[in-house]
Parts: C-alpha cells; sequence; structure tokens
C-alpha cells in the first residue's frame, strides 16, 4: 500500500545534540512538507520541498535543517539551535499540479531529556 | 503574515446533532481549502477540500466556501460521538504550503 513512513514515533534528544526525523513516501509526490506541532497548537510549517534538490523555509526553520536527495526522501535535523524542540513533528506530501490535500505521517513525538 | 483563524472551542453538540465549525482566512490569493480531523496523539486525516465558492458535500459533511467574506466552514449533520475531535482548517496559496489555523475542538456527547 502507498503511504508515508516517519520514524522513530517516539525520540528523546539530551540537551546539545543533534537527531534526524525519517520521512519515506512511496505515492509518488513531488512535494513534500516538514510541520510542528505543540500542545493546543495548530501546525507551523518548518521546511517545503517541491522538487528533488531544492527546498524552502517555512515559518520556523531556525535551529532545523532538511535535505532532498530522492523524491522519496525528506528528513529533518533538529539541531542544538533548537532551544525549544520538544513537540510532534508532521511529515506530509502531495502532488504538485492539482492539490488535494496533503497525506501525513504518523508523527514524530520528539521530547528533550 | 498569512493567517487562518479558528474558533478554539470547545464546542459542544448533542449526538444528532448539527455541529457548525468556522473559519477565516487573511490571504486573498488564497486558492484552495482543505478541513481536517485529528483525534488526541493522531496525525491529521483529510475531510474534505473546497476550491470554488458555495457548498460541497460529502455524506454528514458540507463545506462552504465565501472568498468575498474570506470564510469558510464545516456542518457536520447527525453528529456522533466518533466525530468528538479537534477539526484544523487550512488554506493554501498555489506554488506554496498550506497554511493551518489552531483547531476547533469538538465534542459531540451521546
Amino acid at each position: 500500500d502507498g503511504g508515508i513512513t516517519q520514524s522513530p514515533k517516539y525520540l528523546f534528544r539530551k540537551e546539545g545534540q543533534n537527531v534526524t526525523l525519517s520521512c519515506e513516501q512511496n505515492l509518488n509526490h513531488d512535494a513534500m512538507y516538514w510541520y510542528r506541532q505543540d500542545p493546543g497548537q495548530g501546525l507551523r510549517l518548518i521546511y517545503y520541498s517541491q522538487i528533488v534538490n531544492d527546498f524552502q523555509k517555512g515559518d520556523i526553520a531556525e535551529g532545523y535543517s532538511v535535505s532532498r536527495e530522492k523524491k522519496e526522501s525528506f528528513p529533518l535535523t533538529v539541531t542544538s539551535a533548537q532551544k525549544n524542540p520538544t513537540a510532534f513533528y508532521l511529515c506530509a506530501s502531495t502532488r504538485t499540479e492539482i492539490n488535494y490535500g496533503y497525506t501525513f505521517g504518523s508523527g514524530t513525538r520528539l521530547t528533550v531529556v | 503574515q498569512k493567517e487562518v483563524e479558528q474558533n478554539s472551542g470547545p464546542l459542544s453538540v448533542p449526538e444528532g446533532a448539527i455541529a457548525s465549525l468556522n473559519c477565516t482566512y487573511s490571504d486573498r490569493g488564497s486558492q484552495s481549502f482543505f478541513w481536517y480531523r485529528q483525534y488526541s496523539g493522531k496525525s491529521p486525516e483529510l475531510i474534505m477540500f473546497i476550491y470554488s465558492n458555495g457548498d460541497k458535500e460529502d455524506g454528514r459533511f458540507t463545506a462552504q466556501l465565501n472568498k468575498a467574506s474570506q470564510y469558510v466552514s464545516l456542518l457536520i449533520r447527525d453528529s456522533q460521538p466518533s466525530d468528538s475531535a479537534t477539526y484544523l482548517c487550512a488554506a493554501n496559496r498555489a506554488g506554496t504550503a498550506l497554511i493551518f489555523g489552531k483547531g476547533t475542538t469538538l465534542s459531540v456527547s451521546s
């Protein structure tokens, strides 16, 4: 079945540590997105990519980095520069020619310990 | 700053009633609009999308769009306890990413 897979489901980060969240899709979607959700809040855009080897910053890109070397993959690195990384991270994808809505992964819950 | 605004709720309705969820957006260039449902601890799932002014119906759900008023709504008929969730409204300008509201929490009591 086609879908979008995020891993791990839970992740714990120590102070000063970089961690990478994985996002893989087999939907043949061109565009991929990373959002962050804090308790009681909506989704805030971190980064998005509409084509391989290209990506754009969202509203809260500081302290995060991404790469898009393959169409299927869009990993997110939470760097030590992100001072408040505890949140629920959601990856999504969609076709670019007609947007019928995003398909979301199941999310990664990141906690700083 | 482009924004999507929703009343956070909670919106409480009895089982079988109509739930009405509302959303306004600030970017007049927005072209497509989406409603997602999110259960606690889960990822959002798409309920409906709408591009044109007017109503769009899908089962118990009706999305309404008024571009002149920059207003989007979702009606849920015959509300069920299983509809209890947070509903996220999102708007999109072509070539960019969805902007989400903070969501409205709906509680349907049996």
